[in-house]
């Protein structure tokens, strides 16, 4: 089955650091366009971040500089280090797969179910 | 920046219903377009791309019409589990994809 599952999140202070994971099954990561996408309770979707299959990475202008996406291609997993964490970043994080190799090409298809960041002091 | 444009924010209709919801981008995207349904604390799920292709498993009375800058989502017949918000999303300028503010159905 084709799956992502989010852990990682919780309460942090402002200022502080989070490390999120996102475990993918039944597909490679590695062969995706694997983004992060977020939601602020009450909000809309906001895209935060993409790894590509080849490796280069982008970021939304509201966390460049502090937060850092990657995957370990032996774990098939997915990260997003948030590190300098501000209120506004609390949100939901969703991890979500577009594919490259098939339709619906580079539309996000698979989401995890999401992971809730809080941060307050 | 693609910004997309969602109306109505809200549509209050009836069950069996016809509904319209509107995406306009402030730019050409293309058909590089696509709409996500999203349930109360669920994650959003993927209805139609590239404009008009439903998604696998997405039932026929969902679909899905325009080209660069006017598109629309049609659902032609409410049920009840339609009664939620529906996002539209742009692919056109990877990795600077877009999405709307949201369009909520619910109940009249």
């Amino acid at each position: 089955e084709v799956q992502l599952v989010e852990s990682g999140g919780g309460l942090v202070q402002p200022g502080g650091s989070l490390r999120l994971s996102c475990a993918a099954s039944g597909f490679t990561v590695s062969s995706n366009y694997m983004s992060w996408v977020r939601q602020a309770p009450g909000k809309g979707l906001e895209w935060v971040s993409v790894i590509y299959s080849g490796g280069t990475t982008y970021y939304a202008d509201s966390v460049k500089g502090r937060f850092t996406i990657s995957r370990d291609n032996s774990k098939n997993t997915l990260y997003l280090q948030m590190n300098s964490l501000r209120a506004e970043d609390t949100s939901v994080y969703y991890c979500a797969r577009a594919p490259t190799e098939r339709d619906p090409y580079y539309y996000m298809d698979v989401w995890g179910k999401g992971t809730t960041v809080t941060v307050s002091s | 920046e693609i910004v997309l444009t969602q109306s109505p924010a809200t549509l209050s209709l009836s069950p069996g219903e016809r509904a319209t919801l509107s995406c306009r981008a402030s730019q050409s995207v293309s058909s590089y377009l696509a709409w996500y349904q999203q349930k109360p604390g669920q994650a959003p799920r993927l209805l139609i791309y590239d404009a008009s292709n439903r998604a696998t498993g997405i039932p026929a009375r969902f679909s899905g019409s325009g080209s660069g800058t006017d598109f629309t989502l049609t659902i032609s017949s409410l049920e009840p589990e339609d009664f939620v918000v529906y996002y539209c999303q742009q692919r056109s300028s990877w990795p600077w994809i877009t999405f709307g503010p949201g369009t909520k159905v619910d109940i009249k």
